[in-house]
């Protein structure tokens, strides 16, 4: 079955500090591979996406992820967290011929002052 | 560029109600979809239109919810009547078009949080 799994429900880290939000998929088909952010009262906004090519994608708010085949997963990072990026964070799989995107249960970041 | 507006962002009824939420695309988006979002999960498909058509509402549960799109542009969707486990947050985001599947990004509207009592 296709599925995506985000294994932590919340994470807290420092301000400064670095950030690693995991994502693992199954998926039959060739992936395409989606980051969405969603902040309080607003909607889900597109972080980056993966199709094809280079497996390290940059984003936008200066995230970036890796696609790793090997262990169908889709990692989300960043070297320097902010406050402002404390917010809710979706990994989404779909493919070419499938519009509908299968969503992981998303990933709370809290930040620490 | 605007993004997608909707209405009302907070409803609260009692069961057995009627309700309605509104959803104004992106200008020149074809392509409007309308989600469920329960706490703590991601979003569910409920329905997704090409122009006019419902291209996708096979997840749409009918007794109770039905959705237009008159004129391939605003959007409605109604409940009716509402029940408990309606309570949820109800997103629509659009996109130029779908070709590709789900290559095209979609843009979300901040959602219409619902309780129901």
């Amino acid at each position: 079955a296709q599925s995506v799994t985000q294994p932590d429900i919340h994470i807290t880290v420092s301000e400064g500090a670095s950030l690693e939000l995991r994502c693992n998929y199954s998926y039959g088909a060739t992936p395409y591979l989606f980051w969405y952010v969603q902040s309080p009262g607003q909607g889900l906004q597109l972080l980056l996406k993966y199709f094809s090519g280079d497996t390290l994608v940059q984003g936008i708010k200066g995230f970036e992820a890796e696609f790793k085949r090997s262990q169908s997963s889709f990692n989300l990072r960043k070297p320097s967290v902010h406050w402002s990026d404390a917010a809710e964070y979706f990994c989404a799989v779909g493919d070419s011929s499938n519009y509908q995107l299968i969503w992981g249960a998303g990933t709370k970041l809290i930040i620490k002052p | 560029e605007a993004g997608v507006v909707q209405s009302p962002r907070y409803k609260i009824i009692e069961k057995k109600q009627p309700v309605a939420f509104w959803c104004n695309p992106i200008s020149g988006h074809n392509t409007l979809y309308w989600y469920l979002q329960n706490l703590g999960q991601g979003p569910e498909l409920l329905i997704r239109y090409e122009n006019e058509e419902a291209v996708d509402d096979s997840q749409l549960p009918k007794d109770r919810f039905s959705a237009e799109r008159l004129k391939g542009v605003d959007s409605t969707l109604k409940i009716q009547p509402a029940e408990l486990g309606d309570s949820a947050v109800y997103l629509c985001a659009s996109s130029p078009r779908t070709s590709g599947g789900s290559r095209e990004t979609q843009y979300f509207g901040p959602g219409t949080r619902l309780l129901v009592l």
